[in-house]
């Protein structure tokens, strides 16, 4: 069965500081890859995806993210942390019309 | 193109009573996926509809059910409501063309039961 991990419940980060955020994946064939954010008592927002092609993504808010096939990782980075980035991220599979999402990683940005 | 708008946004209802949520997906958007979200199980897959059936079902009992509509419009209705039943329900929309999808999130309706 499909699964995503999330190993980081929650991370804390300076201002300024870089980020990455990681993402497990167990799944058979080649994955489709999202990262998606939420602000608290909001819906989720798409911030990238991965289809196929180059594995490095880039998204919107200055977030890339790397598939790496042979880790089974699409980890997410931002080089330099802005305090309107503390939100909750989510890694995300799909498969056709079906979507497993990770537990989330809570993000804290200290000024 | 409006986004996926969910109604309505905030709901208290009491424990037994029953509750409609309502989901209009993005324009062109077929698919429709509910989902509800709580602090201690995260993101939990309801059910899923595309072209006013439900192709796709989560693990929950039968109280929670849903339908689309001919313009895509999707309703979840969650009869005999319990204090667990209290979360953020998100509703999701896709195009879905039969290849790589993309689900796009409304606000979600944040219920609370009492």
């Amino acid at each position: 069965a499909q699964s995503v991990t999330q190993p980081d419940i929650h991370i804390t980060v300076s201002e300024g500081a870089s980020l990455e955020l990681r993402c497990n994946y167990s799944y058979g064939a080649t994955p489709y890859l999202f990262w998606y954010v939420q602000s608290p008592g909001q819906g989720l927002q798409l911030l990238l995806k991965y289809f196929s092609g180059d594995t490095l993504v880039q998204g919107i808010k200055g977030f890339e993210a790397e598939f790496k096939r042979s880790q089974s990782s699409f980890n997410l980075r931002k080089p330099s942390v802005h305090w309107s980035d503390a939100a909750e991220y989510f890694c995300a599979v799909g498969q056709g019309n079906q979507f497993y999402f990770g537990t989330g990683t809570s993000l804290t940005v200290i000024p | 193109k409006a986004g996926v708008t969910q109604t309505p946004r905030y709901l208290i209802k009491t424990r037994g009573q029953q509750v409609t949520l309502s989901c209009s997906p993005i324009s062109g958007h077929r698919s429709v996926s509910w989902y509800q979200q709580t602090p201690g199980q995260g993101l939990q897959f309801l059910f899923e509809y595309f072209s006013e059936t439900q192709r796709n079902k989560g693990n929950f009992p039968g109280r929670f059910s849903g339908r689309q509509f001919s313009n895509s419009r999707s309703e979840m209705n969650v009869s005999t409501l319990e204090l667990g039943d209290s979360a953020l329900y998100l509703c999701a929309s896709s195009f879905w063309s039969g290849g790589p999808d993309t689900q796009y999130f409304g606000p979600g309706t944040r219920l609370t039961v009492l």
